[in-house]
């Protein structure tokens, strides 16, 4: 079984300062991991991936995350935030051996600011 | 259509009611999933569909809740004697088969009240 822990349900931060969320899991096989957003009033959406290759992984928003095998951490990072990015952020986990049942984590609520 | 619809998208019953929830996913994605996500928590895995079939019903909290996708496109969870635990959003999402792990296309989900 996996388990995924967002320590942080909340980050409040102003606008264009750099930001981490973080995700750390736990499971006994290996993993694909991946970074889904829901902006206000919509459904989940991901965000970036970590299936296999560099641990280094981009959106297309300007979001990376690094897989850290031995921290087993995925932490999400953007260096200058946007109002626009206000949403909650979901890490998840899958085992990298067959159909996509996520298990999720509890989520963390970024709150950007003038 | 577009994306993947849900519907209602709010509903209140009743303790002890039947309620159903619908998902019309992406057209042409054979796989279908249903979470569910109580209030501060994360999506928890409920039900998988390849086509017809539920491949992994291995998260139905218990036989008060059934899933059906009879022609291998629009599904329908059910819950039987609804409790107030049952209180939630229910998520719905699609993909195209089931094996491009973790895109997964969500609706924007139902949310139920049990008063």
């Amino acid at each position: 079984a996996q388990s995924v822990t967002q320590l942080d349900s909340q980050v409040p931060v102003f606008e264009e300062a750099p930001v981490e969320l973080r995700c750390n899991y736990s499971s006994s096989v290996s993993v694909y991991l991946f970074w889904y957003v829901q902006y206000p009033n919509q459904g989940l959406q991901l965000l970036l991936k970590y299936l296999s290759g560099s641990t280094l992984v981009e959106s297309i928003n300007g979001f990376e995350a690094e897989f850290n095998k031995s921290q087993t951490s995925f932490h999400l990072r953007k260096p200058s935030v946007h109002i626009s990015d206000t949403a909650e952020y979901f890490c998840a986990v899958t085992p990298n051996s067959g159909y996509s049942t996520l298990t999720f984590g509890k989520g963390t609520m970024l709150l950007v600011s003038p | 259509g577009a994306g993947v619809s849900q519907t209602p998208s709010n509903k209140v019953t009743e303790k002890g009611k039947y309620v159903e929830l619908r998902c019309d996913p992406i057209s042409g994605h054979t796989a279908l999933y249903w979470y569910r996500q109580s209030l501060g928590q994360g999506p928890e895995f409920l039900i998988y569909f390849q086509g017809t079939g539920a491949a992994d019903d291995s998260g139905l909290p218990n036989d008060r809740f059934f899933a059906v996708r009879p022609e291998g496109s629009v599904s329908t969870l059910k819950i039987q004697r609804t409790e107030r635990g049952d209180s939630a959003v229910y998520l719905c999402a699609s993909s195209r088969s089931g094996t491009e792990t973790g895109e997964l296309f969500f609706g924007e989900g139902s949310r139920l009240t049990v008063l």
